[in-house]
């Protein structure tokens, strides 16, 4: 799976979009973009997942380069309830479900009143 | 909506003592994971079952541990002989496609 980079911490307002980077500059064409985030002392919860295109659900928006070197998770109107650790993953989908998830730092993200 | 549920929230329990941790999954799915996060670290895989039996397990996953779905509802981990270092937050997570894993809010182990 290929390596990702994200910011350790963030501070984002209440209300504003919050935009959290990753790079993952060695991609390779069959790996997917997850996103998973973990609120103080909860189970990681899925946010989000892409291949090549944009998408869009009622958490979150995933924005992937054209050339999928970087992505961007986009918090249209971040809460309290957002300030969470932030993870991206990047893998290959299996075709059978028993696939781990591999947890890196991720970025703590703060949401400020 | 439907979620992974895990019991007890907390477990306290001595060194060399067995725990069994429980989780009931989503109703619908076939995949079943643990994981483990050690206070202050990252969230790391353990074991994942399919089909009543071990898919995939960690180097953590040692001897020490096992996993059992004992009826159609519940998937169970044992700590066979309890270490300090075993105290962590414990996950159990289900899914039902290659996409996306759903957590349950975990039991929190204490090794006295």
């Amino acid at each position: 799976d290929a390596k990702t980079t994200q910011p350790p911490s963030m501070d984002c307002a209440e209300g504003r979009a919050a935009n959290l980077p990753c790079n993952h500059s060695t991609i390779s064409g069959n790996e997917y973009v997850y996103w998973y985030r973990q609120i103080h002392s909860q189970g990681p919860q899925y946010i989000i997942h892409g291949l090549k295109n944009n998408e869009t659900n009622e958490m979150a928006s995933l924005i992937i380069t054209e050339d999928r070197k970087s992505s961007t998770l986009i918090l249209p109107h971040a809460t309290l309830r957002d300030t969470a650790v932030y993870y991206c993953i990047v893998r290959v989908p299996r075709e059978t479900s028993y696939d781990k998830v591999i947890f890196g730092p991720g970025t703590s993200l703060s949401v400020i009143p | 909506e439907p979620e992974v549920t895990q019991t007890p929230s907390h477990q306290v329990t001595q060194m060399g003592q067995e725990v069994i941790l429980r989780c009931v999954p989503i109703s619908n799915h076939l995949y079943f994971y643990w994981y483990r996060q050690i206070l202050g670290q990252k969230v790391e895989f353990l074991v994942s079952f399919y089909n009543n039996e071990i898919s995939e397990k960690s180097e953590i996953f040692d001897d020490q541990f096992s996993v059992e779905r004992p009826d159609g509802s519940n998937f169970t981990l044992k700590i066979r002989s309890t270490k300090l270092e075993d105290s962590a937050m414990y996950f159990c997570a289900s899914s039902e496609s290659r996409y996306e894993q759903f957590f349950g809010p975990g039991t929190r182990l204490t090794v006295l």
